[in-house]
């Protein structure tokens, strides 16, 4: 089992929907987290920090769960540009970051 | 420099072949990474440097990758005898944080990558 766990996709949405991904992690010492996003071809961006309270950036927010070890992030009315793979991504406290296999969105007109 | 810059930018290499990657940090940035993107997963974490210091290597795949940053600055990930399975995207990236004493409380930032293809 990965440490990292997300579904694949694809997610099809169309432009204006609210899309909502999930991601569970198996290390319960995972001490910070965080959603990267990652265009084809293209290297992995910071999106956001997720922490326990939730937090939100204009038309995202990312939650976290630490009792269930499960965080999410939701899109609200997604434009054409959230296309794009979705990394969930954990730091157990050493000094490397896990990755999450992404999940894919696709916003069509 | 502006942002962390990798070359080459691809990479086609024989079987057999040894390649280096370079990876040219953020100036300043104390910690440096290495990580490895294959078709369709996520980065799998490779070596982690603090300045000049490899405090973590576990992630390297087999005794024929080797990394180093002598002077706490550019670094080079080396693979020798190169296999069809090294076949990924190399990801570098850095980060002004001294992750060892204060622990990881933000991401970091990527370099675009070298594209390798052993053939």
């Amino acid at each position: 089992r990965k440490e990292v766990e997300q579904d694949p996709g694809p997610f099809n949405v169309p432009e204006g929907a609210t899309v909502a991904f999930n991601c569970t992690y198996s290390n319960s010492a995972s001490q910070s987290f965080f959603w990267y996003r990652q265009d084809c071809r293209k290297e992995p961006k910071l999106l956001m920090s997720v922490y326990s309270s939730g937090n939100e950036d204009g038309r995202f927010t990312a939650q976290l769960n630490r009792a269930s070890q499960y965080i999410s992030l939701l899109i609200r009315d997604s434009k054409l540009s959230d296309s794009a793979t979705y990394l969930c991504v954990v730091n157990r406290g050493f000094q490397k970051l896990v990755f999450g296999t992404g999940t894919r969105l696709l916003v069509s007109p | 420099g502006a942002g962390v810059s990798q070359s080459p930018r691809y990479k086609v290499a024989k079987r057999g072949q040894d390649v280096a990657l370079r990876c040219d940090p953020i100036s300043g940035h104390v910690s440096l990474f290495w990580y490895q993107q294959a078709l369709g997963q996520g980065p799998e974490f490779l070596t982690y440097f603090q300045n000049e210091a490899q405090l973590d290597k576990s992630g390297l795949p087999s005794d024929r990758f080797f990394a180093e940053r002598p002077e706490g600055s550019v670094s080079t990930l080396k693979i020798q005898r190169t296999q069809q399975e090294d076949s990924a995207v190399y990801l570098c990236a850095s980060s002004s944080l001294d992750w060892g004493l204060r622990g990881a409380t933000s991401g970091y930032t990527f370099g675009s990558g070298t594209r390798l293809t052993v053939v």
